[in-house]
């Protein structure tokens, strides 16, 4: 079964673009979450989408958004991009099995921000 | 406010010998806590998990110990290897809350040969 798969891998942007990541779950999966880890804040979580819906939101600004399709394909959109958005940016898929549901991670797209 | 903390960014062991990774958590309403592995340029790959009801979880070389009343955790690694060389992050979940991942900042593992 493939994994996560996350597109693109590597992405140079400018201050003020905007920029959309896509990622594709396992296939089964129907929960899709997003991580931005950078060196030093660690792993944070941005939301969590379920059958199209947000069901869980970090503490992001609303510049950071995201989507689901009825294909469980996710995508995340940061608008007016900052220096400080530059970052890993990883998706985790899983299960719809609650609380106890293992999330799987893809390889992450590193955004850079000039 | 950190409430997963990993306080040793950094642990070197010898190979064979065991690696003892530890994670330190505040919050009394997570009840599921997982450990992943990350190398370099790769995403997190899930290693083990456990809940809040058990106080050992073991797969393979890999178990976890929790001690709820200390709120503390940690993974044993038995014989290391040095293909176990990555960081290590443990995170943690709220009861009821669907896919919010607490992590902490992860402990990077030396194992050498």
């Amino acid at each position: 079964k493939a994994g996560v798969t996350q597109t693109p891998r590597y992405l140079i942007k400018t201050r003020g673009q905007q920029v959309t990541l896509s990622c594709s779950p396992i296939s089964g999966h129907r929960s899709v979450s997003w991580y931005q880890q950078t060196p030093g804040q660690g792993l944070q979580f941005l939301f969590e989408y379920f059958s199209e819906t947000q069901r869980n939101k970090g503490n992001f600004p609303g510049r950071f958004s995201g989507r689901q399709f009825s294909n469980s394909r996710s995508e995340m959109n940061v608008s007016t991009l900052e220096l400080g958005d530059s970052a890993l940016y990883l998706c985790a898929s899983s299960l719809p099995g609650g609380a106890r549901e293992t999330q799987y991670f893809g390889p992450g797209t590193r955004l850079l921000v000039l | 406010d950190q409430q997963v903390k990993q306080n040793s960014p950094s642990l070197s062991v010898q190979e064979g010998r065991i690696s003892i990774l530890n994670c330190d958590y505040t919050n009394s309403m997570f009840d599921y806590f997982l450990w992943y592995k990350k190398y370099p340029a790769e995403g997190p790959t899930f290693l083990i998990s456990i809940s809040s009801i058990k106080d050992k979880n073991e797969d393979g070389r890999f178990t976890v110990f929790l001690n709820k009343s200390a709120k503390h955790l940690s993974l044993h690694i038995v014989p290391s290897q040095p293909g176990d060389s990555a960081v290590y992050f443990c995170a943690a979940r709220k009861g009821g809350s669907q896919g919010n991942l607490i992590f902490g900042k992860g402990t990077k593992l030396s194992v050498k040969p």
